[in-house]
């Protein structure tokens, strides 16, 4: 079945380093690919996404690109804010799935510091 | 706005006692699902649900049922909790059923039973 895994976490930053978040899939054919983020006592919010091999999606400074041949979806910042902390789950959506079910990632806590 | 609302955010309760978390959307989207998020496994879906009347498991469905009567909720039911369910709960709406299309979830109720 398919299955999304995400580097171990947690991450700890000093403001303005950067920032990259591993995340590798398994799954047939060709998956929709989507970073979330969880913000402390909140829901998921969409961060990025990219729905075919080599786009790139981009948010708030964040970037990750779809990689086939590697089945990787790493998410990236050039120069992280205290505001950036939060937990990130890399998250997919199988071509054969029809209704829409997201298999996520474990999350990756991030922390940034001052 | 558009939001999922979640009620309630948190409970406490003891074994056996059944309840209801409540999932409502205002977004008039056909695709509404439940998910347990626990420590190092990520987010997994309980049940979804296309559309009025139609309804599916997920990959955890074991101690749950779920309803849909009307197109904008999505309750919850737990008949007789156990420790084993006390877990972080999202509820999510998607519009149409598409893989490449984003989920909105709500902001999360934290069930622990006793």
């Amino acid at each position: 079945g398919d299955s999304v895994t995400q580097m171990e976490g947690p991450v700890t930053l000093s403001e303005e380093a950067f920032l990259t978040i591993n995340c590798t899939y398994t799954a047939t054919g060709y998956p929709s690919l989507f970073w979330y983020v969880q913000y402390p006592g909140e829901g998921l919010q969409l961060l990025l996404k990219a729905t075919k091999a080599d786009d790139k999606g981009s948010n708030k400074g964040f970037e990750a690109t779809y990689r086939k041949e590697t089945t990787s979806f790493h998410l990236e910042k050039g120069s992280v804010q205290v505001s950036d902390s939060a937990v990130y789950f890399c998250a997919l959506s199988g071509p054969g799935t029809s209704y829409g079910k997201l298999t996520f990632g474990q999350g990756t806590i991030l922390t940034v510091h001052p | 706005e558009a939001q999922v609302t979640q009620n309630p955010r948190y409970l406490i309760t003891v074994t056996g006692k059944k309840l209801t978390v409540t999932c409502s959307q205002n977004m008039n989207h056909e695709y509404m699902s439940w998910y347990r998020q626990d420590p190092g496994l990520g987010l997994r879906q309980i049940y979804y649900s296309m559309n009025v009347e139609v309804t599916d498991k997920g990959d955890v469905p074991e101690g749950y049922k779920v309803s849909r009567k009307e197109k904008r909720n999505f309750p919850l039911i737990l008949e007789s909790p156990s420790p084993n369910q006390t877990s972080l709960y999202f509820c999510a709406s998607q519009q149409g059923s598409g893989g490449n299309q984003p989920q909105h979830f709500g902001d999360g109720t934290r069930l622990s039973i006793l």
